[in-house]
């Protein structure tokens, strides 16, 4: 399984852009690369994902480099309720269109108001 | 609401006993997973199914057991409970990778 590297943890200052980054240097052509975060006392929720073109949604951007070994999330202007712990994941295909994900350690985004 | 509903939300079981905790996914999706979480293991992935077959199996213990019924709700049980037990049980669903995972608000469980 191709696997991904982030930080331990991050800090940021309320309203200001937030860049979350990830390692998937072994990521193969077929991967895609989803994030997720879970809000403490929550179930994990989808943030975003893609393959190789940057993607944006009302949520973040995804920025892929152009060797898709590694990716950032970007969040425009963080805010109190985005501290989160954030997990960049490449999804496991279980086969018939199905897929597993696993979930690392992610990246524990404090924010400062 | 995520459109995934977890029952119970919350469980006090004793060590020795067997517990169910059901998941009606989301309207559409056929797939459904269950995550464990505890404090110091994070989210560990137990079980998946799909359209009411088991399509791929995690760190799931031999105690533990799933399944998913007709309608597409699954159940977790959990038998001869330990205190190591104890912990987060979220359940997600999926229709497909272009969607990504919907997960619900999960069922704590505490063995005493």
């Amino acid at each position: 399984d191709a696997k991904t590297t982030q930080p331990n943890s991050m800090e940021s200052n309320e309203e200001e852009p937030v860049h979350l980054p990830c390692n998937h240097s072994t990521i193969s052509g077929t991967d895609y690369i989803h994030w997720y975060r879970q809000l403490p006392s929550q179930g994990p929720e989808y943030v975003i994902h893609g393959l190789t073109s940057n993607v944006n949604n009302r949520m973040a951007s995804l920025a892929i480099a152009e060797d898709r070994k590694s990716s950032t999330l970007i969040l425009h202007r963080a805010t109190l309720r985005d501290a989160a712990v954030y997990y960049c994941i490449l999804p496991t295909d279980s086969g018939a269109g199905s897929y597993q994900l696993t979930f690392g350690k992610g990246t524990k985004l404090s924010v400062i108001p | 609401d995520s459109g995934v509903t977890q029952t119970p939300k919350h469980l006090i079981t004793a060590t020795g006993q067997r517990v169910t905790l059901r998941c009606s996914p989301r309207s559409g999706d056929l797939s459904v997973y269950w995550y464990q979480q505890s404090l110091d293991q994070g989210l560990q992935f137990l079980i998946q199914y799909y359209n009411g077959e088991e399509r791929a199996k995690g760190n799931i213990l031999e105690r533990f057991s799933a399944q998913q019924f007709p309608d597409l709700h699954s159940e977790l049980n959990l038998s001869s409970l330990e205190l190591g037990d104890s912990a987060l049980y979220f359940c997600a669903s999926s229709v497909a990778e272009a969607y990504g995972y919907t997960f619900g608000s999960g069922t704590r469980l505490t063995v005493v």
